[in-house]
């Protein structure tokens, strides 16, 4: 079973300030998505990275898949409040159904 | 507004109630999913059924029991629970099943176990 772990756990930072978090597996993703969580909402996906060295922007937001693909990180520039939220990385490839989720990092951007 | 709603958004039951979570998406997909999010665990996947059809049960107790009348429709029955089934449910549909397509989740519905 492939475990995906993400770091930090919980991040506090100013507005204005830039940040990264990470996503490593314990195995190769073929394929990997990342959600944002808003209180009381479900996850929205952001991107989805396959190709190993990969880098997708988004606005202020910056993913990286690594040339092993056996990690992610995403970068945010100039954090506003409206980035707070729950960010989770998921297994999107393999033939199976259905996700596999980190736990999260829970980001709180304080004006 | 994601297209996928759920109801209720909350519920609290005792452990020998009967209740039903419904979702209903709005976007014309086939696959629809149910997953458990639980304070310190990472989300969870329940049940997938694609074209109506149930391909995945990740190992679910039977107190939950899925039913899917149709494409756009998903409910999660629940029954006799424990407290450690209080969490967030949340539903999800994609265009087809395979987890390279994207998720269009539902806001969820809070569960209380008393």
């Amino acid at each position: 079973t492939q475990l995906l772990e993400q770091s930090p756990q919980f991040l506090s930072i100013q507005e204005g300030e830039n940040l990264t978090v990470y996503c490593n597996s314990s195995s190769v993703f073929s394929s990997l998505q990342w959600y944002r969580q808003e209180p009381g909402e479900g996850p929205v996906l952001l991107v989805t990275v396959v190709t190993g060295g990969e880098v997708k922007k988004l606005k202020r937001l910056t993913f990286q898949f690594g040339d092993a693909r056996k990690d992610s990180s995403l970068h945010i520039t100039a954090a506003q409040p409206g980035d707070t939220g729950l960010y989770l990385c998921a297994d999107s490839g393999g033939g199976a159904d259905g996700l596999t989720f980190g736990k999260g990092t829970h980001l709180i951007i304080q004006p | 507004e994601t297209g996928v709603t759920q109801t209720p958004r909350h519920l609290v039951m005792g452990m020998t109630n009967k209740k039903s979570l419904k979702c209903e998406q709005h976007l014309g997909h086939n696959a629809m999913y149910w997953y458990k999010q639980s304070a310190k665990k990472p989300l969870e996947l329940m049940f997938v059924y694609n074209f109506k059809e149930q391909t995945e049960n990740n190992s679910v107790p039977s107190r939950f029991s899925p039913e899917c009348p149709n494409s756009s429709h998903l409910f999660l029955h629940l029954h006799t629970l424990q407290p450690e089934d209080s969490a967030l449910y949340l539903c999800a549909s994609s265009p087809f099943g395979g987890r390279r397509h994207e998720q269009y989740f539902g806001p969820g519905t809070r569960l209380t176990v008393t």
